[in-house]
């Protein structure tokens, strides 16, 4: 099994739409939570972190963790073409490295 | 959070030779991470550098192949030698946040291309 599951995807959803994307994973060390968003030739950029258990929301994107069952969420609300981008989500704790899933495509239609 | 100047952005480079990415932080840091991320795939760790000791290879990497120099707390370079084809992806450097932002910072990367 691998320590982060990711849906690649493709997703394609009309503008105004709510998405949400997901992962799952199995080391229940991971402390810190983090989704990165990466446009086409660039490099990953940090959109959220959590850390442990529960929300977080920040504008139009909510991070949402549930520890007990090792799920991780991502929810943009009233989505963009300018959101169409690949999403890593990407756990880890203070005493592992950090583990990319394979990312999520997304696509916003005008 | 820390801004990481990554160069070159791209290069076409011939199988045989070998290619030096240079990683630039605005900042201190201890460690720097390189990356390799290959067409459609998500990153993979290549090895940790730390300043003033031999870098860290993850398993399938090698200081032969990815020889990682880290002269100060602000500098990497991680060179691909005798690239082949299947070394072509985008590289990338990253370092990790501080105790208040704790997320890692990714440099935008080299695509490289080996013909």
């Amino acid at each position: 099994q691998k320590e982060v599951e990711q849906d690649p995807g493709p997703l394609s959803v009309p503008e105004g739409a709510i998405v949400s994307l997901n992962c799952t994973y199995s080391n229940s060390a991971f402390q810190y939570f983090m989704w990165y968003r990466q446009y086409s030739r660039k490099g990953p950029e940090l959109l959220m972190y959590t850390y442990s258990s529960g929300n977080k929301e920040d504008g139009r994107f909510t991070a949402q963790v549930d520890k007990s069952s090792k799920y991780i969420s991502l929810f943009i609300r009233d989505s963009q073409p300018s959101d169409s981008a690949t999403y890593l989500c990407a756990p880890y704790s203070s005493a592992s490295k950090i583990i990319f899933g394979s990312g999520t495509r997304l696509s916003i239609r005008p | 959070s820390a801004v990481i100047s990554q160069k070159p952005s791209r290069d076409i480079c011939q199988r045989g030779t070998s290619l030096t990415i240079q990683c630039q932080v605005d900042s201190q840091v201890t460690m720097m991470f390189w990356y390799r991320q290959q067409p459609g795939q998500s990153l993979t760790l290549i090895a940790t550098a730390n300043q003033g000791s031999e870098a860290t290879y993850e398993s399938g990497f090698v200081i032969d192949k990815f020889p990682i120099s880290r002269p100060n707390l602000t500098f990497s370079t991680l060179t691909v030698s005798n690239m082949s084809p299947e070394d072509s992806s985008i590289y990338l450097c990253s370092v990790r946040g501080t105790a208040t932002n704790y997320g890692y910072t990714f440099g935008s990367g080299t695509r490289l291309t080996v013909v």
